[in-house]
């Protein structure tokens, strides 16, 4: 079962509101990321989670907040943003081994749009 | 850092006819090329990757190259169907180190008419 489950699909929040996205995989990885996607453009790596640590921040603003509260699960709490911040935002997860390439399997997604 | 370069950016085939897209890398020691597929409105969906170690790779359709030397792969997809219509993104990465750090190329949008 390669699943990779985002809620909500769709979000709309205005600057001074204060959200969360979830994510959720039953594949026993133990990588989780979030990403960031605007149209027509490749998705962005934000952060990533390795056995529940924090490993990478790609010097995200400080109003998006990301939490691991377990192996399966990956949150991003959102802040006082911004009508730029509107976006795709996809989870996604991989095996963490020092293999030859790890596949990074994505979730639906969840459509943000900042009002 | 790693830079990955696509092209096309936008390509049209008719139905039945191959495509090939194709993407450069600046890190030597990137060792993984995955494919992404993007359908309208949905997830990115891997099609098929390869590792440094491997020349070539087929499933089906789909083929991809790899040339380590000149720091280039490349997606072929034979005998295109509408439901290929897609954005696909070419992506490299070191896994030995940063894992999932994927740098995506910017994408090629690939429109197969009947």
């Amino acid at each position: 079962d390669t699943e990779v489950t985002q809620t909500p699909k769709h979000l709309v929040m205005g600057m001074t509101n204060k959200k969360s996205l979830k994510c959720e995989q039953h594949m026993g990885h133990r990588a989780m990321y979030w990403y960031k996607q605007k149209a027509k453009k490749p998705p962005e790596l934000m952060f990533v989670y390795s056995y529940e640590k924090l490993s990478i921040n790609e010097s995200v603003p400080s109003r998006f907040s990301p939490e691991c509260p377990n192996s399966s699960l990956l949150n991003l709490h959102l802040h006082a943003l911004q009508p730029e911040d509107s976006a795709l935002y996809l989870c996604a997860s991989s095996q963490v081994v020092r293999q030859r390439g790890n596949t990074i399997y994505f979730g639906e997604g969840s459509w943000l749009t900042v009002v | 850092g790693e830079n990955v370069e696509q092209h096309p950016s936008t390509l049209s085939v008719q139905e039945g006819d191959s495509a090939v897209i194709k993407c450069t890398y600046s890190d030597s020691a990137s060792n993984y090329f995955p494919w992404y597929k993007q359908e309208l409105g949905k997830r990115p969906q891997l099609i098929i990757d390869i590792r440094s170690n491997v020349g070539e790779k087929k499933d089906q359709r789909i083929a991809v190259t790899l040339n380590k030397t000149a720091k280039h792969f490349s997606l072929h997809i034979t005998e295109t169907q509408p439901e290929d219509s897609a954005v696909y993104f070419c992506a490299a990465t070191r896994v030995t180190d940063s894992w999932g750090k994927l740098q995506f190329g910017a994408g090629t949008q690939v429109v197969v008419t009947p």
